[in-house]
């Protein structure tokens, strides 16, 4: 059972490149997330999506875009990377409701756009 | 937006001494969750609250959910170098929702 599977782990960008980050997730899991972490920032949600077909805005959302087809993948988007994105970032799922594990976490990619 | 507090930022212990570390908002939240992040890895759940007043262990670990509702402490007892990593508490206004607001952190260092 991998749990959530992120990739790819590292990547290096120009500054106006574009990119796709993926996630996917094994536990049929309703929800998922996209964070970025930046040092003294915390975990900072950026979209998220309740269920397949569906994504919302979360607190950092602007220079990203997010797709969720499929129930078990949900992928993040950068059109045209700025250096400001440079930042780890984190997917994670959960089930639907209740009190449930909270979230799990994928192991992270590391972006730097030069 | 709701905002987090983690107290301290950072730590060094040395091995075999207990931590202490909170984390503190002004909103009221009904479900707190503590978590741990090893260098590289993504955050791991340690503990979930969701009584005001609980207090709940894991191994070493112990959480309390604070009377207020606006506060949750974690303890380790008895520090190995393994505990070295980022603690993150996170937590949420309503029972049901998975929206989370993360802290920023504690970072502890364990001396040998």
């Amino acid at each position: 059972n991998a749990g959530v599977t992120q990739t790819p782990k590292f990547r290096v960008l120009k500054t106006g490149q574009s990119m796709t980050l993926l996630c996917a997730q094994d536990m049929n899991h309703e929800y998922m997330y996209w964070y970025r972490q930046d040092p003294g920032m915390g975990l900072r949600l950026i979209h998220y999506s309740v269920g397949e077909g569906t994504t919302a805005k979360g607190e950092v959302p602007d220079g990203y875009n997010v797709s969720r087809l499929k129930k078990q993948n949900f992928l993040l988007g950068l059109e045209s990377a700025a250096p400001s994105q440079t930042s780890v970032y984190f997917c994670a799922s959960s089930p639907l409701r209740g009190r449930g594990p909270g979230y799990t976490f994928g192991s992270g990619t590391r972006l730097t756009v030069v | 937006g709701q905002q987090l507090n983690q107290s301290p930022q950072s730590m060094f212990i040395q091995e075999g001494e207990d931590v202490s570390m909170n984390c503190t908002s002004s909103s009221i939240f009904n479900t707190w969750l503590w978590y741990k992040q090893d260098p590289g890895e993504g955050p791991v759940l340690l503990i979930a609250l969701y009584k005001a007043g609980e207090l709940t262990s894991n191994g070493r670990l112990t959480a309390q959910f604070g009377i207020t509702r606006k506060d949750s402490f974690l303890n380790i007892s008895a520090s190995i170098p393994s505990d070295v990593g980022i603690y993150f508490c996170a937590g949420r206004r309503d029972n049901y929702g998975q929206n989370f607001v993360f802290g920023p952190g504690t970072r502890l260092s364990v001396l040998p």
